[in-house]
C-alpha cells in the first residue's frame, strides 16, 4: 500500500521568501511522485513529476523538488514566493506503468503569501 | 482543445435523490478516473476505467456506480445520495505513454 504525508496543512510565507512544502511517502515499489497545485475553485494542475529519471526535478512557475530515497521525501521548494503562488498544493504517488493515473494523494497544504 | 470537461459544475441534491455526473475528454486518452476531494483528506479514487469497456473500484467506491460510455466519456452515478457524499468530484484522464493525469475543473455537490 502507498501513502503520502504532507507536513503542515497551512504554510504562510512573506513575498520573496523561500517556499518549502514537505512531502513524505511510503511505497512498496519504486514510486512515481507528483506535485499538483489547485487554485480556488479550479481543477488540479501539474507542477512537476518524478518518474525515475533525475532526482532534482524542475517544474513550472519556478518550483522544484528533490527525490530523496533514503529519506522517502519529495519536498517542494521555490526560492522566492510570489503572491500568485497562493493556492493549495498536493503531493501524490503512483506505482507508474499502467497505474500512473491511480494516485494516492496527501492531505494538501494551503500556501498563503503575505505582502 | 477543452481537455477534460465535467458537467454540471454545481449541484444540490436532497437525500435519496439520484444523479449522474458527466465527464468527457477530447485527448484520445485510454484511462479515466473519478476522485472525490474532501477537506483535510486530499483526493481519493472512487472508480477508474483503464480502457474502454472496463471499470474497476478504487479506494472509496461504496454508493457509486460508473459507466464508460465510449472512449471519450466516463460517468459517475449516485443512485441514492447521502449527506456523506457532499464533496467536490474530479474526473481525470491519462493517455498511453503519458505519465501524468489531466484533471477537469470539478463538480461541487451538496447533499442536504
Amino acid at each position: 500500500a502507498q501513502s503520502v504525508t504532507q507536513l503542515g496543512s497551512h504554510v504562510s510565507v512573506s513575498e520573496g521568501a523561500l517556499v518549502l512544502l514537505r512531502c513524505n511517502y511510503s511505497s512498496s515499489v519504486p514510486p512515481y511522485l507528483f506535485w499538483y497545485v489547485q487554485y480556488p475553485n479550479q481543477g488540479l494542475q501539474l507542477l512537476l513529476k518524478y518518474t525515475s529519471a533525475a532526482t532534482l526535478v524542475k517544474g513550472i512557475n519556478g518550483f522544484e523538488a528533490e527525490f530523496k530515497k533514503s529519506e522517502t521525501s519529495f519536498h517542494l521548494t521555490k526560492p522566492s514566493a510570489h503572491m500568485s503562488d497562493a493556492a493549495e498544493y498536493f503531493c501524490a504517488v503512483s506505482k507508474g506503468g499502467t497505474s500512473y493515473g491511480k494516485l494516492t494523494f496527501g492531505q494538501g497544504t494551503i500556501l498563503t503569501v503575505h505582502p | 482543445n477543452a481537455g477534460v470537461t465535467q458537467t454540471p459544475k454545481f449541484q444540490v441534491l436532497k437525500t435519496g435523490q439520484s444523479m449522474t455526473l458527466q465527464c468527457a475528454q477530447d485527448m484520445n486518452h485510454n484511462s479515466m478516473y473519478w476522485y472525490r476531494q474532501d477537506p483535510g483528506m486530499g483526493l481519493r479514487l472512487i472508480y477508474y476505467s483503464a480502457s474502454e469497456g472496463t471499470t474497476d473500484k478504487g479506494e472509496v467506491p461504496n454508493g457509486y456506480n460508473v459507466s464508460r460510455l465510449n472512449k471519450r466519456e466516463f460517468s459517475l452515478r449516485l443512485e441514492s445520495a447521502a449527506p456523506s457524499q457532499t464533496s467536490v468530484y474530479f474526473c481525470a484522464s491519462l493517455g498511453q505513454g503519458v505519465t501524468e493525469a489531466f484533471f477537469g475543473q470539478g463538480t461541487r455537490l451538496t447533499v442536504v
